[in-house]
């Protein structure tokens, strides 16, 4: 059965403290793995997609990694505006695009 | 500005009564889709549409109908609503069915009385 399991459920950092996220994942035939970003009261904003293990992407104060068997996302001295629900998404099988989704670590930054 | 909107944002209904959330999309993306969100369980596909009059079920797809008539729009029917399906639901959207991030709506949120 396909899994996605995200760590911690929440998080709490001072501002500067730089820490990661874990999305661990079982799933047959991954096609790609989607990090997104969401606000309270907006849609998920996309942030990565990562397709093969060793892969890594990085934007402003975010890094994303892929193994095998998990990925994680590396936040780097990070801001109070990058308090947010961080959600794992997998790309699974063959033909459509359909996402199956962690239920998201809650990041808040402390000033 | 390419977006993907829903309407209404809010609603309060009650049990049997027919509604539509309406999304439609300007980016001429092919593939749609619409999830439910509830806590402890994540984001969950209910249907998509990889074309115009394609469309299949997703994983949560009981109770809810959808159709594609026109690329840009993507309705979601609950022709009998029950509290169960209480929630609060996205539309999204991508260029093609390969590896293409999806855009999403900012979310309507339902409660069925």
């Amino acid at each position: 059965e396909d899994q996605v399991t995200q760590s911690p459920e929440a998080l709490r950092l001072q501002e500067g403290e730089s820490s990661s996220l874990n999305c661990s994942y079982t799933v047959s035939g991954l096609r790609g793995l989607f990090w997104y970003r969401q606000d309270p009261g907006k849609g998920p904003e996309f942030l990565f997609t990562l397709y093969s293990a060793g892969e890594e992407k990085e934007k402003e104060r975010l890094k994303a990694t892929l193994t095998k068997k998990e990925s994680f996302l590396h936040i780097t001295a990070p801001k109070p505006e990058d308090s947010a629900t961080y959600l794992c998404a997998v790309q699974r099988g063959s033909g459509a695009n359909n996402l199956f989704f962690g239920t998201g670590t809650r990041l808040t930054v402390i000033p | 500005e390419a977006q993907v909107t829903q309407n209404p944002r809010y609603l309060i209904t009650v049990t049997g009564k027919k509604l539509t959330v309406t999304c439609s999309q300007n980016m001429n993306h092919e593939y749609m889709s619409w999830y439910r969100q509830d806590p402890g369980l994540g984001l969950r596909q209910i249907y998509y549409s990889m074309n115009v009059e394609v469309t299949d079920k997703g994983d949560v797809p009981e109770g809810y109908k959808v159709s594609r008539k026109e690329k840009r729009n993507f309705p979601l029917i609950l022709e009998s609503p029950s509290p169960n399906q209480t929630s609060l639901y996205f539309c999204a959207s991508s260029l093609g069915t390969g590896n293409q991030p999806q855009h999403f709506g900012d979310g309507t949120r339902l409660s069925i009385l």
